[in-house]
């Protein structure tokens, strides 16, 4: 499959555990955040939003969580899956068209 | 409803040509984006049609083109390609904006230069 990235930040958890991924965005006016997998050969895939008049998001299995002040976004999976295992992006929209800046990206290793 | 399609999935090419590359929108989505995926840059913003016309645009030469037909499906084109054009090229679409709905993106054309 493709590489998305070869120096990419790599978390390593076990089946079953919690997973944090981390962003860091840059522009303090962007209003939309959102997260998204990559799998080997595919392309990103939705998993949550978040906009700034929130402060947490939840879906099925993962939380998204906003905090304005440091600029700081992260991705919470519960319980993570073998299938989990891909390259997390976080982006950000600060226009009022639809363009995203997004993050480097994070890999997720899950161990069995 | 089927996704977002991309064609061709591969392309290799030779410095000096050109290239086109196509992305069908997700049915109903009025807005299309392209995206150029490299290792050394990550993701950028190419730019986005809605309408047939170019709504914004990212910070890539003018080789770099594109247009929207009246169908939503959205053709870019690469003129006079560098090595450096070498990228996994994705498309996203959504049914107007993201003041309504995240982008959707396709598995991409893997575009690789000689």
């Amino acid at each position: 499959g493709e590489s998305v990235g070869l120096h990419l930040p790599t978390l390593s958890v076990q089946e079953g555990d919690n997973s944090i991924i981390n962003c860091a965005y840059s522009n303090s006016a962007s209003d939309y955040f959102i997260w998204y997998k990559q799998e080997s050969g595919k392309g990103p895939q939705f998993i949550i939003d978040i906009r700034s008049n929130m402060d947490k998001r939840q879906g099925q299995r993962v939380t998204v969580l906003l905090n304005k002040t440091v600029k700081h976004l992260s991705l919470q999976i519960a319980a993570t899956q073998p299938g989990d295992s891909a390259v997390y992006f976080c982006a950000e929209n600060s226009n009022a068209g639809n363009m995203l800046t997004f993050g480097g990206g994070t890999r997720l290793m899950v161990k069995p | 409803k089927a996704g977002v399609t991309q064609t061709p999935r591969y392309l290799i090419k030779t410095r000096g040509q050109q290239v086109t590359l196509s992305c069908s929108p997700i049915s109903g989505h009025r807005s299309v984006s392209w995206y150029q995926q490299t290792p050394g840059q990550g993701l950028q913003f190419l730019f986005e049609y809605f309408s047939e016309t170019q709504r914004n645009k990212g910070n890539f030469p003018g080789r770099f083109s594109g247009r929207q037909f009246s169908n939503s499906r959205s053709e870019m084109n690469v003129s006079t390609l560098e090595l450096g054009d070498s990228a996994l090229y994705l498309c996203a679409s959504t049914p107007l904006g993201l003041d309504n709905s995240p982008l959707h993106f396709g598995n991409g054309t893997r575009l690789t230069v000689t």
